[in-house]
C-alpha cells in the first residue's frame, strides 16, 4: 500500500521563478493538505483540499496557489520565488477531516 | 501568545528513562490532539492521537491531555536512542476549522547510551 508520495525530493530554483511541487495521496483518502517546513519549526499550514476544491487557507499569500484533480492528487504552485520561501514542503493526506494525517516525504526548495 | 507552545530544548534523558514532553494550547475548543516524530531530514511520523481527557497508552507512548489546562503530554517509557528526534504537538482547534493542523515548534529529544 502506496503511502503519500511527493515529487521531487529536492529542487533549486532561481529568484522570481516559479515551481510547481506534486503529491499523490495515500490510497483511500481524498483530502490532501499542503504545510511548509522552515528549519527549525514546526510545519505551517498553506491550505487544503478537498473534492477538488480549496477548503481552507492558512496566513500566506496568493503567491500560493494549488490544484487538487478528480484522482485527489494534488500540486501546489509557487510564482515569483523568493528566498524566504526555501524550506520542506510537506504534502498530507486523509480520509476526511479530524483525523491523523500521514506526510509524505517532502520536496526540498532551495530558492537561490 | 503562540497558539502550541512547545520547549525546543533539547532534552537530554539516558537511555531507559522517561522522557516527559510537554505542549500547551491557546484555543479552548481544540477538539483532537496529535503527537508527530520527526527524524533529521524526514518527514513527520504521527505516533499518537487523543480526543478525550485523560491518558491513552500505546506501547512504551503514553499521550496525556487536560483540556481544563489546555495541556498535552507524551511519555515515552524505556526510552532508546532510536527515540531521538523531533518530537512535534499538533492541534485541530474547534469550530470553523475543516482540519488544519496547528503545529508547536517541536521538542528535540537526546536519548544517550
Amino acid at each position: 500500500d502506496a503511502g503519500v508520495t511527493q515529487s521531487p525530493t529536492h529542487l533549486i530554483k532561481t529568484r522570481g521563478q516559479q515551481v510547481t511541487l506534486r503529491c499523490s495521496p495515500k490510497s483511500g483518502h481524498d483530502t490532501v493538505s499542503w504545510y511548509q517546513q522552515a528549519l527549525g519549526q514546526g510545519p505551517q499550514f498553506i491550505f487544503q483540499y478537498y473534492e477538488e476544491e480549496e477548503r481552507q487557507r492558512g496566513n500566506f499569500p496568493d503567491r500560493f496557489s494549488g490544484h487538487q484533480f478528480p484522482n485527489y492528487s494534488s500540486e501546489l504552485n509557487v510564482n515569483a520565488l523568493l528566498l524566504g520561501d526555501s524550506a520542506l514542503y510537506l504534502c498530507a493526506s486523509s480520509a476526511g477531516q479530524g483525523y491523523g494525517y500521514t506526510f509524505g516525504s517532502g520536496t526540498r526548495l532551495t530558492v537561490v | 501568545q503562540k497558539e502550541v507552545e512547545q520547549n525546543s530544548g533539547p532534552l537530554s534523558v539516558p537511555e531507559g528513562a522517561i522522557a516527559s514532553l510537554n505542549c500547551t494550547y491557546s484555543d479552548r475548543g481544540s477538539q483532537s490532539f496529535f503527537w508527530y516524530r520527526q527524524y533529521s531530514g524526514k518527514s513527520p511520523e504521527l505516533i499518537m492521537f487523543i480526543y478525550s481527557n485523560g491518558d491513552k497508552e500505546d506501547g512504551r507512548f503514553t499521550a496525556q491531555l487536560n483540556k481544563a489546562s489546555q495541556y498535552v503530554s507524551l511519555l515515552i517509557r524505556d526510552s532508546q536512542p532510536s527515540d531521538s528526534a523531533t518530537y512535534l504537538c499538533a492541534v485541530l482547534p474547534g469550530s470553523g476549522n475543516t482540519g488544519k493542523l496547528i503545529f508547536g515548534q517541536g521538542t528535540t529529544l537526546q536519548v544517550k547510551p
